[in-house]
């Protein structure tokens, strides 16, 4: 069975361009989040889907960060425009409906210079 | 205890010894506690689950306890090896889906 995905696996960009990533998530996994590590911090929720819904969001830095899932399959989120402070490493992960796991995808690192 | 804290941030020890660490998190409105490793580059892979008072988990040379009253839960791995180095996650899930995390412990195993 494949875990989770991500792509890209690194990105760099410049302050105030746009940058989208994605998660596959297992597949029948109808619960999916995004989370991130910035440097020497904990890992911190960025917000939760049900299928194509989003059940919490209140992780969400500001509105520079938008999250979908179409479809209820994968899921992007865009970042628009990046700033310093968003570089981090982006994590997804996903669970069944009503499963305690939660399987992590390795991330996506993301560097604004 | 507000935030979920993990003891200590890192840890050296030689092969074959034997080590634990600590997780403490707020116990009120509690649903799981969760332990991961996690090598830098890769996916964080989940070790255990844990839900009841008083409940431990074995997977190999890892084993974990949990304790929801007082809010905390111990790893232990015997005989450490080298191939045990990374850093420890602990995760507390509350009423909602969404995980809190520690900051880790990092494991390294000399030789």
């Amino acid at each position: 069975e494949a875990g989770v995905t991500q792509f890209p696996s690194h990105s760099v960009i410049e302050k105030g361009q746009t940058v989208t990533l994605r998660c596959d998530p297992i597949s029948g996994h109808d619960n999916l989040y995004w989370y991130r590590r910035v440097m020497g911090k904990e890992i911190k929720f960025l917000l939760h889907f049900v299928k194509e819904s989003k059940q919490d969001e209140s992780g969400m830095p500001n509105n520079r960060f938008l999250a979908e899932r179409t479809g209820g399959t994968y899921s992007t989120l865009k970042v628009q425009p990046a700033e310093l402070e968003d570089s981090g490493v982006y994590f997804c992960a996903s669970s069944q409906l009503s499963g305690y796991e939660q399987y992590f995808g390795p991330g996506t690192r993301l560097t604004v210079t | 205890i507000l935030n979920v804290e993990q003891s200590p941030q890192s840890l050296h020890v030689q092969e074959g010894d034997s080590t634990n660490f600590t997780c403490s998190f707020p116990s009120s409105n509690f649903y799981a506690l969760h332990w991961y490793r996690w090598e830098t580059a890769k996916s964080p892979e989940a070790l255990f689950v844990m839900t009841l008072n008083g409940d431990e988990k074995k997977k190999g040379r890892i084993s974990a306890t949990l304790n929801t009253k007082e809010g905390y839960s111990y790893l232990y791995i015997k005989g450490s090896q080298p191939e045990d180095s990374a850093t420890y996650l602990c995760a507390r899930r509350g009423s909602n889906y969404k995980l809190t995390f520690g900051k880790g412990t990092l494991l390294t195993v000399n030789p």
